[in-house]
């Protein structure tokens, strides 16, 4: 498989501030999306991005496909951006290989 | 909400006991995927299906089966629970697994 490592695996931030997460991949993929597990459990994907760059709000997303690697970026970062936020890789559309996740705890 | 529903959320279950899980949608997404977390582990994928009685394995597939017999529902079983299996069971849907996937709220299933 592949192997997916996600940095830092936690992070504590005051209400406000700026962060970044980073992914990093042992291969070659053509599939790569950002989740968000909230503190309930629930499981939200946040971009699709085998490469290049995305952004949705205060989230951002870069792929650097030939560098096997990728960033999230959190802006004004807000409370209910806590939880746990995970990377998920692939070559076809239907094997995903996740990191570890970034735990990610915003405090008011 | 997004159109899939897993049942049941929790179970307790003993060693050896067969279990099985329902993964239920309304969106007639083409792609089902069974996914287990563990803690130190993020997700990792069990089997998946790609149409009516088309599945395949993933990455953890030992000791589970499944099945799809319609499009709108994905039964994953234990066939003799043990206690590795205790974790949360994640079910996901997808209309293109390239575009992004529907995750369901999750079944905790403890194995004593």
């Amino acid at each position: 498989g592949i192997q997916v490592e996600q940095s830092p695996p936690d992070l504590i931030l005051q209400e406000g501030a700026n962060s970044t997460l980073r992914c990093n991949f042992s291969d070659s993929v053509n599939n790569l999306q950002w989740f968000h597990q909230n503190p309930w459990g629930q499981l939200i994907n946040l971009f699709y991005i085998p490469s290049g760059t995305k952004q949705n709000g205060r989230l951002s997303a870069t792929t650097v496909a030939t560098e096997r690697y990728s960033l999230l970026y959190i802006s004004s970062s807000q409370t209910t951006d806590s939880g746990v936020y995970f990377c998920a890789v692939g070559r076809t559309g239907n094997q995903f290989y996740f990191g570890t996740g970034t735990s990610l705890t915003v405090i008011p | 909400d997004a159109g899939i529903t897993q049942s049941p959320r929790h179970k307790v279950t003993e060693t050896g006991t067969p279990v099985t899980l329902r993964c239920h949608q309304t969106e007639n997404h083409r792609y089902m995927y069974w996914y287990r977390q563990d803690p130190g582990h993020g997700l990792r994928l069990i089997h998946y299906s790609y149409g009516v009685k088309d599945t395949d394995k993933g990455e953890v597939s030992d000791g589970y089966s499944v099945s799809r017999s319609k499009t709108e529902d994905f039964l994953l079983t234990l066939e003799s629970a043990t206690s590795s299996q205790t974790s949360v069971y994640f079910c996901a849907i997808s209309s293109d697994p390239f575009y992004g996937y529907t995750f369901g709220s999750g079944t905790r299933l403890t194995v004593v």
